[in-house]
C-alpha cells in the first residue's frame, strides 16, 4: 500500500464546476504540499500546510491531521486548471527534500 | 527574480554512459533537492543538499550521486546509465535554514532518454 494515496486518479469536469481532490497518508508528517504539474513537466507549488485551511484565489486546501487526510478544492473551474495535481508529505524528522509523493490526479476541465 | 534553472533541458545518452545535470537555485536559497519522475513510479526523492552537505538521500543505487557548491548550485550525476534511468529529473530549491518547512520552487526539469 502506498504511503500517500490520492483520489480520484483521473477527473473530468465542465467549466465552472466545483472540484475536490483527496489525499490520504499513512505516515506521521510535519507538512503536506499540493503541487500542480502542467504538460511539459514544470511543477508549481500551490500550498504547503501543516494544519487547518489555506486559500489562494479559487484554490482552497484543507488538512485534518488526526484523520491523516487533505483535500484540494477548486471553485469555478476553468480549462486552464487542467493539469496533474500531486500531493506530497514531509515525514516527521525528514528535512525539506525528503518528500513522499502521491501518484497524482489528472484533471481535465472542458469548456 | 530568476527562478530555478536546470540544464540541460533535454539529453539523449546510451547505456553505460554517464550524465551530469545542473541546477541553479533561486538566489539566496540554500536547500536544493532532486527528484526523479517516471510514468511507472511517479515522483521519487533522490537527495537533498544544504550548505554543501547531503542532508538526506532517497532509495536509489550508488550510481546516483550529487554535490552542492558554495554558491548553492547543485549537480547530480548518474553513472553507468541503464534504460530505466530514462526520466524527468527535477530539482527544487527552498529558503529556510532549518529546512523543515518551506515552499518549494521547482525547475523545469531535465528530460533524460537512455537508448
Amino acid at each position: 500500500k502506498n504511503e500517500v494515496e490520492q483520489s480520484p486518479q483521473n477527473l473530468t469536469a465542465q467549466e465552472g464546476e466545483f472540484i475536490t481532490i483527496n489525499c490520504s497518508y499513512s505516515v506521521g508528517i510535519s507538512a503536506l504540499h499540493w503541487l500542480q504539474q502542467h504538460p511539459g513537466g514544470g511543477i508549481v507549488s500551490l500550498f504547503m500546510l501543516s494544519s487547518g485551511k489555506k486559500k489562494h484565489g479559487r484554490l482552497i486546501a484543507t488538512i485534518n491531521i488526526q484523520e491523516k487526510h487533505s483535500s484540494l478544492h477548486i471553485t469555478a473551474s476553468h480549462p486552464r486548471d487542467s493539469a496533474v495535481y500531486i500531493c506530497a508529505v514531509l515525514n516527521y524528522g525528514g528535512s525539506q527534500g525528503n518528500l513522499i509523493f502521491g501518484k497524482g490526479t489528472k484533471l481535465s476541465v472542458k469548456p | 527574480k530568476a527562478g530555478v534553472t536546470q540544464t540541460p533541458r533535454y539529453l539523449i545518452k546510451t547505456r553505460g554512459q554517464q550524465v551530469t545535470l545542473s541546477c541553479s537555485p533561486i538566489s539566496g536559497h540554500r536547500s536544493v533537492s532532486w527528484y526523479q519522475q517516471t510514468p511507472g513510479q511517479g515522483l521519487q526523492f533522490l537527495f537533498e543538499y544544504f550548505s554543501e552537505t547531503q542532508r538526506n538521500k532517497g532509495n536509489f543505487p550508488g550510481r546516483f550521486s550529487g554535490r552542492q557548491f558554495s554558491n548553492s548550485r547543485s549537480e547530480m550525476n548518474v553513472s553507468t546509465l541503464e534504460l530505466g534511468d530514462s526520466a524527468l529529473y527535477l530539482c527544487a530549491s527552498s529558503l529556510p535554514a532549518a529546512g523543515d518547512t518551506g515552499e518549494l520552487f521547482f525547475g523545469e526539469g531535465s528530460r533524460l532518454t537512455v537508448l
